[in-house]
């Protein structure tokens, strides 16, 4: 299978320490994205990557966020001295950078909860 | 900048009947694609279909179809013959076509729940 994967799935982490969540986009797509769900809610543009180069980062990327993709493969999402606030589905995308669709491909997800 | 609305937070249907979900966007971009993604409990999104804002017909896929009127702001998904697998979040979301990103907004989404 050759879709976006995330790793964990899940994560219970208590307030106040770090947690990284890695993302696996399909293999020939150059543009990555990260976003976050709350409960509720539709997903919310976090950050994206062309390449290796970070693009655009959302103003919800607080300085606690950080967000790599040293090779223009693999991406890391860290997130520093966790909040409460901080709990939610944190999902992956990617995409093709050639064809009208520019269709972006999801990941399962990463679900972090903070206590 | 980019909003999406839906204002169905969620909807009953009986299986075997067509289901419309409303969304109406706004935007300043003068070219942008519509999308609707489907979410299932295990919490993936799932691409159904795309409109682009100038294509001149609607878009079809399987049992899916966009609802597109333009002057209103609409892009509406209707779900024909519905099936129990159907149940789920839906999400409508939008998309600047230009050649720099294409990050997605998305709208508050409504939930389906098909009942046999």
């Amino acid at each position: 299978d050759t879709g976006v994967s995330q790793d964990p799935r899940h994560k219970i982490t208590k307030r106040g320490q770090n947690v990284t969540f890695r993302c696996d986009p399909i293999s020939e797509h150059n543009r990555l994205y990260w976003y976050r769900q709350t409960l509720g809610q539709g997903p919310e543009f976090l950050t994206y990557f062309q390449n290796e180069a970070q693009l655009e980062k959302s103003r919800l990327l607080s300085d606690r966020f950080s967000a790599e993709r040293p090779k223009g493969s693999f991406s890391t999402l860290e997130i520093q001295r966790t909040e409460q606030g901080d709990s939610a589905m944190y999902l992956c995308a990617s995409s093709a950078q050639m064809g009208s669709l520019l269709e972006q491909y999801f990941g399962p997800g990463t679900r972090l909860t903070v206590t | 900048a980019q909003k999406i609305t839906q204002t169905q937070p969620g909807m009953f249907v009986q299986e075997k009947e067509a289901v419309t979900l409303d969304c109406t966007y706004d935007t300043s971009d003068p070219s942008y694609g519509l999308f609707w993604y489907k979410q299932p409990s295990s919490g993936e999104m799932i691409f159904l279909i795309y409109q682009g804002s100038y294509d001149q017909q609607n878009a079809t896929e399987g049992r899916y179809s966009l609802n597109f009127q333009k002057a209103r702001k609409s892009a509406n998904l209707v779900i024909s013959a519905s099936q129990l697998g159907d149940s789920a979040m839906y999400f409508c979301a939008m998309r600047p076509i230009k050649a720099a990103g294409n990050k997605l907004t998305f709208g508050g989404g409504t939930r389906v729940l098909v009942k046999p």
